[in-house]
């Protein structure tokens, strides 16, 4: 198995708290993605990384912020949370015309 | 608009059966991807593949390219066979992944 892994795998937090969940990779792979899973989407694309300080937007960006200082580590941080961000989020790495690899999910509540 | 569209949504069937999901995509890909993913789980690829057919164990994966449908196929279906399965295109010059909604397979003993 690829060594991604994500932390936390769970987290409740309140209305307009900041949180940051954190994406490992041991693979050295320039590409990683973030993605929210909600019921009837599938997997939608939050922010996306090709390399070292290089990020770009998704198609649901909006309220989300990512930052990548290291090759292994992605981080994906909700300013100020709110009830619409409850999701089921994944990191992946690779992909095209690559093999994907995803890490094992966070389950993130917003109350 | 690039979709994924996936056929079916939902499938329940006896154990033992032959199972059947379709993936239809709208222009050219540099890939195709099959996903796996059990109830409350993380998401395993079991298939990548840009042409003809690959094979892993009782799962078979299919693609022509040129009406832009792929298919996964499940001989003597098991009860563990149950999850969602999900595929995901990667269209050409791009390295981002488009997904279906999946389809939610129960495999009844």
């Amino acid at each position: 198995d690829a060594g991604i892994t994500q932390s936390p795998r769970h987290k409740v937090t309140e209305t307009g708290t900041p949180v940051t969940l954190r994406c490992h990779q041991t693979e050295n792979h320039r590409y990683m993605y973030w993605y929210r899973q909600d019921p009837g989407h599938g997997l939608r694309l939050i922010h996306y990384s090709y390399g070292v300080k290089d990020t770009d937007k998704g198609e649901v960006s909006d309220g989300y912020s990512v930052s990548r200082s290291k090759t292994e580590d992605f981080l994906l941080t909700l300013e100020s949370a709110t009830s619409s961000q409850t999701s089921v989020y994944f990191c992946a790495i690779s992909a095209g015309a690559l093999e994907a690899f995803f890490g094992q999910g966070t389950r993130l509540t917003v109350v | 608009k690039n979709e994924v569209e996936q056929s079916p949504q939902n499938l329940t069937a006896q154990e033992g059966e032959f199972i059947t999901i379709n993936c239809s995509y709208s222009v050219g890909i540099s890939a195709l991807h099959w996903l796996q993913q059990h109830p409350g789980g993380g998401i395993v690829s079991l298939f990548m593949l840009s042409s003809g057919k690959k094979k892993h164990g009782r799962l078979i994966a299919t693609i022509n390219i040129q009406e832009k449908h792929s298919s996964l196929h499940i001989t003597a279906s098991h009860p563990r066979d149950s999850a969602v399965y999900i595929c995901a295109v990667a269209y050409f010059g791009n390295e981002k992944l488009t997904f279906g909604t999946g389809t939610r397979l129960t495999i009844i003993p």
